[in-house]
């Protein structure tokens, strides 16, 4: 088992540019969440998702999207980057709504 | 407003000694608690939750925490600290389908 994979690892963007992070799991987990963590701040929950075409807004939604379209991805879109979405980037999943398991994180920056 | 805090950025501890890292809650309803472990450019590892139950909760890696709801507290503990358990570790409170994460505090474990 893979577990929870990102793709990106890294990424430079120029303000104004859009991309997707992409999450996948391959353990079956109905929840899936996206977070961000900044120094001193911990992680702050993005956005998530209880099932297959399905999201939430988390903590800290504004300037984010998300998609569920099928149950082991997880996509999170940037629409026109900003300086401060330079962050590293952890998606998660869970089986209910408890241990979460991690990816290992994209770090983004936005120029 | 549900919340977690750590109090130290960090914690500094001999190896061999007991370690403690500190977290207090605020959550409406029973608190779900958790802690993870994240090293280095790594996305965060489960350690332990507390659901319900005994509130001495044993973990992974010889670690254990305590739940004192007078307190509302969730200190993380272990009796004798290894050099390897030198990372950022981080509580975390489930409130419904979202999940709170305190700021993190590093562990230094020095030989």
């Amino acid at each position: 088992n893979a577990g929870v994979t990102q793709t990106p690892k890294f990424r430079v963007l120029k303000t104004g540019q859009s991309m997707t992070l992409l999450c996948a799991q391959d353990m079956n987990h109905e929840y899936m969440y996206w977070y961000r963590q900044d120094p001193g701040m911990g992680l702050r929950l993005i956005h998530y998702s209880v099932g297959e075409g399905t999201t939430a807004k988390g903590e800290v939604p504004d300037g984010y999207n998300v998609s569920r379209l099928k149950k082991q991805n997880f996509l999170l879109g940037l629409e026109s980057a900003a300086p401060s979405q330079t962050s590293v980037y952890f998606c998660a999943s869970s089986y209910g709504d408890n241990t979460q398991y991690f990816g290992p994180g994209t770090r983004l920056t936005v120029l | 407003a549900q919340s977690v805090a750590q109090p130290e950025d960090q914690v500094n501890v001999a190896e061999g000694n007991p370690l403690t890292v500190k977290c207090t809650y605020s959550v409406s309803g029973n608190p779900y608690l958790f802690w993870y472990v994240q090293y280095p450019n790594r996305g965060l590892q489960f350690l332990l939750k507390y659901i319900t139950g005994d509130n001495l909760v044993k973990g992974s890696y010889g670690f254990e925490a305590e739940f004192n709801k007078s307190q509302t507290s969730f200190h993380l503990k272990k009796p004798s600290a290894l050099v390897s358990d030198s990372a950022l570790y981080f509580c975390a409170v489930r409130d419904f389908n979202k999940f709170y994460f305190g700021s993190g505090t590093k562990l230094n474990v020095k030989p």
